[in-house]
């Protein structure tokens, strides 16, 4: 877990507030994405960056934007969140996007209010 | 229907026995598939992946692709209560290639005593 790391690892926000997660990876890699994770649903991919550059945005509301300012770090901004948004929200990485292995870091509990 | 689908939960085993766990997916253009073990409260990680027919073999894991009958699935050998976890069957489609996972709801797994 040491290699994705994630802050915070918990957090309870209000509807009406903005707030910002934050993923670095200390693996070297090139590809990073965001996954939600709600009680009794899949694990869902919200984004993937490829080289600071986003190649995949599966259907994710705008509500929630990515940040990626280089390879190392990667950023949910949040806002304006609904309760149904509550969830584990889990950052991975991997050595390209073709990589078999995906590397998670141990997730922000997220609990909107 | 579900993209990736596996045999519902919980399941219990004693100690020392073999562990099933099944998974089948929808798309037949999937070309890699992954076995990803998650303790409660952690992230998931890698165990196993294959993307051959047939069998592959890691130490007490077996994971079996079938691609004609779209299934999947992990043994778990002489299970230990260690093992006891969440396995999360995980397919890549042949047409992406941004490493996007769709995961299936997983699969509690306790081994007892």
């Amino acid at each position: 877990e040491t290699g994705v790391t994630q802050t915070p690892r918990h957090l309870v926000m209000g509807m009406t507030n903005k707030k910002s997660l934050k993923c670095e990876q200390h693996l070297g890699h090139n590809a990073m994405y965001w996954y939600k994770q709600s009680a009794k649903k899949p694990l869902e991919l919200m984004f993937v960056y490829s080289l600071e550059e986003r190649v995949e945005n599966n259907s994710v509301p705008s509500r929630f934007s990515p940040e990626c300012p280089n390879s190392s770090h990667l950023f949910l901004h949040l806002h304006t969140l609904q309760p149904e948004d509550s969830a584990l929200y889990l950052c991975a990485s991997s050595h390209t996007t073709g990589s078999y292995e995906q590397y998670f870091g141990p997730g922000t509990r997220l609990t909107v209010t | 229907q579900k993209e990736v689908e596996q045999n519902s939960g919980p399941l219990s085993v004693p100690e020392g026995a073999i562990a099933s766990l099944n998974c089948t997916y929808s798309d037949r253009g999937s070309q890699s598939f992954f076995w990803y073990r998650q303790y409660s409260g952690k992230s998931p990680e890698l165990i196993m992946f294959i993307y051959s027919n047939g069998d592959k073999e890691d130490g007490r894991f077996t994971a079996q692709l079938n691609k004609a009958s779209q299934y999947v699935s992990l043994l778990i050998r002489d299970s230990q209560p260690s093992d006891s976890a969440t396995y999360l069957c995980a397919v890549r489609s042949g047409g992406t290639s941004y490493g996007k996972l769709t995961f299936g709801q997983g699969t509690i797994l306790t081994v007892h005593p």
